[in-house]
């Protein structure tokens, strides 16, 4: 267990609609990340936020936000979803920011778009 | 732009075999390199890593040492387990004003055999 929680496991959700995923960082981390997780794409990156200051985007859809609030918690909000939204949605946190630091995975939220 | 490379799979193996994944990458400057293994239906578990040149990490019997002459990571255990099997992705880090994401491998999934 690396501490890091995700919610819920499991979403089914048709196209168009919007869904927010949840994700609450290890205790004392200030840092969380959001990954994405597709057959074709692999793991990519989507966004960072350090202690409620988006600190990094990647490869993240415009349809796609995310924030951290004052608890550190972080949502990820996905929204018009199509059918290639469906992936293993991963959060990960780390203490502070730096190419050295660990970063913890939670187990991940799986969204299928039908 | 930062990437990794690492050998497709599937690897299969007999219980007691020696594993090695080859993991290569290009970065633009001195990046922390990571392995992380995914066990079915779980996330992203911390391997091992190494921050700097010539530096070896190691866990569970598992080691790499980070090559900066041939920009290589490549992961080996002497003896596998059957509880081994797992995919396994190589990473790199780098700190940038814009984060320190994460940047994968497409993964390598290893099968061990009783």
């Amino acid at each position: 267990d690396s501490g890091v929680t995700q919610t819920p496991k499991h979403l089914i959700t048709a196209t168009g609609q919007r869904v927010t995923l949840r994700c609450s960082p290890r205790s004392g981390d200030l840092s969380v990340y959001w990954y994405q997780q597709s057959l074709d794409q692999g793991l990519q990156f989507l966004i960072q936020y350090y202690n409620g200051e988006e600190r990094a985007k990647g490869n993240i859809l415009e349809r796609f936000s995310a924030q951290q609030f004052p608890d550190l918690h972080s949502e990820l909000n996905l929204s018009s979803l199509e059918l290639g939204d469906s992936a293993l949605y991963f959060c990960a946190s780390s203490v502070a920011s730096g190419q050295a630091i660990e970063q913890y995975f939670g187990p991940g939220t799986r969204l299928t778009v039908t | 732009g930062d990437s990794v490379t690492q050998m497709e799979g599937p690897v299969t193996l007999s219980e007691e075999a020696c594993l090695t994944i080859n993991c290569t990458y290009t970065a633009t400057g001195y990046p922390s390199l990571f392995w992380y293994v995914q066990y079915p239906g779980e996330g992203l578990q911390l391997l091992l890593k190494a921050t700097k040149a010539d530096d070896k990490g190691s866990n569970k019997g598992f080691e790499a040492t980070y090559r900066k002459e041939t920009t290589s990571f490549h992961l080996e255990k002497g003896s596998v387990q059957v509880s081994d099997s797992a995919v396994y992705f190589c990473a790199l880090s780098e700190d940038k004003a814009a984060g320190n994401k994460l940047t994968f491998g497409g993964g390598t999934r290893v099968l061990v055999k009783p």
